[in-house]
Formats: structure tokens, sequence, C-alpha cells
């Protein structure tokens, strides 16, 4: 069974410049999350799809990010502008629709903004 | 906030030791509490979970140790080897009338370095 993927896996950028994260979630999960791993820290959840509506953003800054699930299938994740904070792995991981404390984890994308 | 306190934040410890790894919430509506493993390069990974309604569960050379009334959870890995060493990560969530579950609430992580 492949797992989720996701690319770039590594990016670097400039502050105020844009960027954006694809992910494919393991084949006939219907729930997607995008997560922000900070160096040394947890991953902290950014927004959770079902299918291709959105379940939970509050912790999406909504100022400078956005994401998309349209078919429900793939998904994108964008900053616009990026700030110098916004260094992170970013992780992506999906899970059934009923089973959504099981996630399965992508390699993520490390982006270093300078 | 924290929700999910993950202690220690790094550990050392021998070839054939027994590092244990601990974790307190506060939120009592938590009813479903995973560790996650992750190499360096990789995404976290499930390794072992428990629901409140047991004290211990174990899987292979994994266990986790529950306690409800103190609000605390631990993780135990018996006979470790080199090939454990990676970040451990607690995480808690609880049930949701919209989707089963809440979204995972993660500790800080624990680099574990097991050493011959």
């Amino acid at each position: 069974e492949a797992g989720v993927a996701q690319s770039p896996r590594y990016k670097i950028i400039e502050k105020r410049q844009s960027v954006a994260f694809w992910c494919n979630p393991i084949s006939g999960h219907a729930t997607l999350y995008w997560y922000q791993q900070i160096l040394g820290q947890g991953p902290k959840l950014l927004i959770q799809f079902q299918n291709n509506g959105v379940v939970d953003d509050s912790q999406l800054p909504k100022d400078r990010f956005s994401a998309e699930r349209l078919k429900g299938v793939d998904s994108t994740l964008k900053i616009q502008p990026a700030k110098l904070e916004d260094s992170a792995v970013y992780l992506c991981a999906s899970s059934l629709r009923d089973r959504v404390h099981e996630q399965y984890f992508g390699p993520g994308t490390r982006l270093t903004v300078t | 906030q924290q929700q999910v306190k993950q202690s220690p934040q790094s550990l050392i410890v021998q070839k054939g030791g027994i590092p244990i790894i601990n974790c307190a919430y506060e939120n009592t509506a938590f009813d479903y509490f995973p560790w996650y493993q992750q190499f360096p390069g990789k995404g976290p990974a499930l390794l072992i979970a428990i629901r409140p309604d047991v004290s211990e569960k174990k899987e292979g050379r994994f266990t986790i140790s529950f306690n409800k009334s103190a609000k605390q959870f631990s993780l135990h890995i018996m006979d470790s080897q080199p090939g454990d060493s990676a970040t451990y990560f607690c995480a808690a969530s609880m049930r949701s009338h919209h989707s089963g579950n809440t979204p995972l609430v993660f500790g800080k992580g624990t680099r574990l370095s097991v050493i011959a």
C-alpha cells in the first residue's frame, strides 16, 4: 500500500515570497490534515479536510496561509507571503473517515525562509 | 496553552535498558492517547495507543501505562535497541460529534538515544 506522498521534500525561499506544497493521501482516506512542525516541537494542526470540505481550520493563519482539496483527493497548502517564522516542516497526514485518530503521515516538506 | 505536557526532552540509555517517557494532560474529555515515533527526515508513525478504560497495553517491546486519576500516561520500551533511537511524541484526542474524534494534540517530543 502506497503511503502519503508529499512534494517537494525541501524548499528554500526568501521572506515575502510565496510557496506551495502538494500532498497525495493514501487511497481511500477521506480525511486529510496539514500540520506544521517547528524544530524541537510536536506537530501542530493547521487544517483538516473531510473529502473536499474543511472540518477545522481554527489554527490556520488565514492572512497568509491557504489550503484546498478541490476534488477530495490531493491537496495543496500555500503560504503567501512567507515570514521567517514559517520555517518548519510541513506534514500531511490522512486517515479513514471514521478513524481520524489513526493518522498516517507523509515525509514532510522542510521549508526554510531566509 | 499546552494541552499535553511531555517529559523528558531528551533521554540517553544503554542498549537493553528501559527508557520511560511521560505525558500529562488536563482535559478529562480526552479519550484516546497514542504514541508516535519519528525518525529523522520521516513523518511520525503510529506506534501504540490506549483508551482510558484500561491501565496498560503492550505491543511487542512497547508498553503504555495509563493512570486516569493522575491524568498521566507513559511509554516504556523494553530491551531497547540502537534502532529505537528516534523522537517519540505522545498525543491525545477526544470524541467529536462531527468526525468520530477531534484532531490530535501532540506533546513536544522526547529525543531518545540508545547507545550500544
